[in-house]
């Protein structure tokens, strides 16, 4: 069974710049998870998406939006790019259900500079 | 208050030693989830372990054990026998019903040969 694929894997964007990321989940899961990684903050959860509708809402502005398409996979979109969007970022799947079993697997990440 | 808290920054472990990285946790859902992911340079967060907060029995997966202490909020990861390709980034997950994952801030873990 294939994992979790995240492209593009490098970007490099301005300041400015808009940027999507893509995420295809595990066959079967439907739910996907959104993370961005800095060194200064750690982990930090974005979105959360199931069958279509953003379950969870992290902390973050309005510029880092999301959403899911009926196949379950999940993009991504930040606007108007700022230097301290440069990242590590992460999207996990899980099944799905809200049970706290449900364990998430994660892609390899698209790594984001913006210059 | 934080969810969940790893007060190791970065830990050294002697190669076929064991080491163990600590997790406290904070939740009033009865109801939970505790989890262990393991990050290597390359960046991909790697799914380790799993207890639930009604599993009477710690959970082991071959060298890795979690020591779930109920009372204390506590779940630390045992790895034993280590190995040069344990030396990774470890993080400790929280998930509530129906809630997001909660992830600590991580723990550096070098394996010395």
């Amino acid at each position: 069974k294939a994992g979790v694929t995240q492209t593009p894997r490098y970007l490099i964007k301005t300041r400015g710049q808009q940027v999507t990321l893509s995420c295809s989940p595990i066959s079967g899961h439907r739910s996907v998870s959104w993370y961005q990684q800095t060194p200064g903050q750690g982990l930090q959860f974005l979105f959360e998406y199931f069958s279509e509708t953003q379950r969870n809402k992290g902390n973050f502005p309005g510029r880092f939006s999301g959403r899911q398409f009926s196949n379950s996979r999940s993009e991504m979109n930040v606007s108007t790019l700022e230097l301290g969007d440069s990242a590590l970022y992460l999207c996990a799947s899980s099944l799905g259900s809200g049970a706290p079993k449900n364990i998430q697997y994660f892609g390899a990440g698209t790594r984001l500079s913006v210059l | 208050a934080q969810k969940i808290t790893q007060t190791q920054p970065g830990m050294f472990v002697q190669e076929k030693e064991a080491v163990t990285l600590d997790c406290t946790y904070d939740t009033s859902d009865p109801s939970y989830g505790l989890f262990w992911y393991k990050q290597p340079s390359s960046g991909e967060m790697i799914f380790l372990i799993y207890q639930g907060s009604y599993d009477q029995q710690n959970a082991t997966e071959g060298r890795y054990s979690l020591n779930f202490q109920k009372a204390r909020k506590s779940a630390n990861l045992v790895i034993s026998a280590s190995q040069l390709g344990d030396s990774a980034m470890y993080f400790c997950a929280m998930r509530e019903t129906g809630n997001q994952f909660y992830f600590g801030t991580g723990t550096s873990l070098t394996v010395i040969p």
